[in-house]
Order: C-alpha cells, then structure tokens, then sequence
C-alpha cells in the first residue's frame, strides 16, 4: 500500500535536537491523523486534521507540534524529546471522519 | 473513558483450523467498528470493517456485529502461518472522527 507515505522510516535522535516526520497521502483524503504506538500499549491518538484545520489535540505535550500546510502533507515536529517518547509514529487518513483510516508505514523513533 | 478491549493473547492455532478474535467496546453510540491486521515492525492493515449487527464475510474473514451486547469479532477459516500477526480492533466512539483501539491480540498459527 503506497497510499500514505511516511519519511523518515527509522530516526535516532537526541534529546535537544530537533527534526520533523513527514507525511503525505495520494488517495484524495481530506482528513489526516497522527498516532503514536508505544510497546505493550494501544495506539494512542495525537492529532487530528481536517481540511488543513486542526480538530484534535489530544493532550499532547507541546514538544510535539503538528502542521498541516494542505490536505495531502502533515507533519510533526519534534523538540527536546524524552526518551519515553521512543515509539512507532504512524501517519492515517480517511475521505472523512469515522471512515476507514488507512496508515502509513511509520517512523521508528528512538530517543537517546 | 470509551474503551476497547481485547485479550491479548497469545493466541495459537493450528493450520487450518477456525481463529476466533474477540472485542468488547463500552460506547453504546459507537458506529463504526473495523479490524485491523499487523504484523510485526508494520503498520495497520484494514481487514474488514462493519457497521450493522449481524455477519460479515470476506474470503476467509467473517466479522460479527452485536451491539445490544457492545461485541465485535473476527472468525478467521482455515487460518494459514501467513495469518500470525496482531490484530487490532478500532471502533468509531460516535464522536465521528476518533478510532478508539484496542491492545490487539497476538495469533500465532502453527504449522
């Protein structure tokens, strides 16, 4: 499935750098999610985009700071990161909401 | 708290044989109910998804919709070792845009 793209697929990181995930949808799709899948957890929801307007903030911690410049790109910044935050960031979109969400491959992130 | 649970195994079958997965949702406004498939070091990959009581049935995969009972499940035939991965179950809390998952359930199908 190409449908969703994700880059970068593997980032190491330290705690005071910063970098961005990118994510880009080619199915036409108008909302787009972001989700953080830790180990031995379920997927936890992050952020929610509809039309480029965010719709969800779901208590994240501000060192992750979503953008969404048009309906086929997102991204996530990341800042001063813990090493808790190391996870799998997988990128979703849906036509609408409560549609089927399809995902991208994910970013494995570990944070040193 | 809207929940999803699910046993998280493992579960393990032989080849061949029925997997049954099972997914209970506290939400009694939940819509949307699907199943996801994934395997180890991957994302989700949708298997099915319903939306009415009763049965669903795609190739090997059956779900079934209770939602007097708040039940969703997903009846896996002739289950193959290309079916061992952990399968999730996402349910649309009613508030139209958020999937709520469960842990997932490991199948292991032994050879």
């Amino acid at each position: 499935e190409t449908g969703v793209t994700q880059t970068p697929r593997h980032l190491v990181m330290g705690m005071t750098n910063k970098k961005s995930l990118k994510c880009e949808q080619h199915l036409g799709h108008n909302a787009m999610y972001w989700y953080k899948q830790s180990a031995k957890k379920p997927l936890e929801l992050m952020f929610v985009y509809s039309l480029e307007e965010r719709v969800e903030n779901n208590s994240v911690p501000s060192r992750f700071s979503p953008e969404c410049p048009n309906s086929s790109h997102l991204f996530l910044h990341l800042h001063t990161l813990q090493p808790e935050d190391s996870a799998l960031y997988l990128c979703a979109s849906s036509q609408a909401f409560g549609e089927t969400q399809y995902f991208g491959p994910g970013t494995r992130l570990l944070v040193l | 708290q809207k929940e999803v649970e699910q046993n998280s195994g493992p579960l393990s079958v032989p080849e061949g044989a029925i997997a049954s997965l099972n997914c209970t949702y506290s939400d009694r406004g939940s819509q949307s109910f699907f199943w996801y498939r994934q395997y180890s070091g991957k994302s989700p990959e949708l298997i099915m998804s319903i939306y009415s009581n009763g049965d669903k049935e795609d190739g090997r995969f059956t779900a079934q919709l209770n939602k007097a009972s708040q039940y969703v499940s997903l009846l896996i035939r002739d289950s193959q070792p290309s079916d061992s991965a952990t399968y999730l179950c996402a349910v649309n809390g009613g508030s139209n845009y958020k999937l709520t998952f469960g842990k997932g359930t490991l199948l292991t199908v032994n050879p």
